[in-house]
């Protein structure tokens, strides 16, 4: 499988600051990029999805994506406790197929 | 829409028995499924890409004659675990991409504990 790194550890953030998420991938030929949220226990949920170099932001979510840098990164605003998940960045390789990064726990602090 | 289900969510069986895990695709057809496997806090390994009418693509390291996968109709897809042991426990999900796009939505996912 392709590399994608998310090294930060457990990001504490207070309610209502920003949470900010990074993720690098090493297969220069990927198009597409995920986040997902999964809570203790349970499934993977889209969150947002990106193919184009730049922003794109869905209610408090923003991805950004720079192809040159291999680096794909969300921003959570205004963070709620529901937040408090684990965040997996997924890159998309040959014949459909996503490369997961082991996630980043993030706890907003009530 | 894309909803996912899978059945069961969880299943407790003895060692050296098989287990069938079913997952559908409810509101559109998935000309593609992925078989997931996730340890406690590791990662999703891609286990399988399974289309439907032909056979299972599998991960480099995955037995395929332990993990039969068979992907009947554009909404089923099904994996056996075959005569599993208490190495096989785990967290298994099983994930569809709609025609329409590149994501995949996951379905609910299954825990097999093997005594």
């Amino acid at each position: 499988q392709k590399e994608v790194e998310q090294n930060s550890g457990p990001l504490s953030v207070p309610e209502g600051a920003i949470a900010s998420l990074n993720c690098t991938y090493s297969d220069r030929g990927s198009q597409s990029f995920f986040w997902y949220r999964q809570y203790s226990g349970k499934s993977p949920e889209l969150i947002m999805f990106i193919y184009s170099n730049g922003d794109k932001e869905d209610g408090r979510f923003t991805a950004q994506l720079n192809k040159a840098s291999q680096y794909v990164s969300l921003l959570i605003r205004d963070s709620q406790p529901s937040d408090s998940a684990t965040y997996l960045c997924a890159v998309s390789y040959g014949n459909n197929r996503l490369a997961f990064g082991k996630g980043n726990q993030v706890v907003v602090i009530p | 829409g894309a909803v996912v289900s899978q059945h069961p969510s969880w299943v407790i069986c003895k060692s050296g028995t098989s287990v069938k895990i079913e997952c559908r695709s409810l509101d559109f057809q998935a000309t593609t499924m992925f078989w997931y496997r996730q340890f406690p806090k590791q990662s999703l390994m891609l286990m399988a890409t399974s289309n439907e009418g032909s056979k299972a693509t599998y991960e480099q390291g995955v037995e395929k004659d332990k993990f039969l996968i068979n992907h009947a109709s554009l909404t089923l897809s099904t994996l056996t675990v075959t005569s599993a042991h208490p190495e096989d426990s785990s967290f298994y999900i099983c994930s569809a991409r709609p025609p329409w796009g590149y994501e995949q939505f996951f379905g609910p996912g299954t825990r097999l504990t093997v005594l």
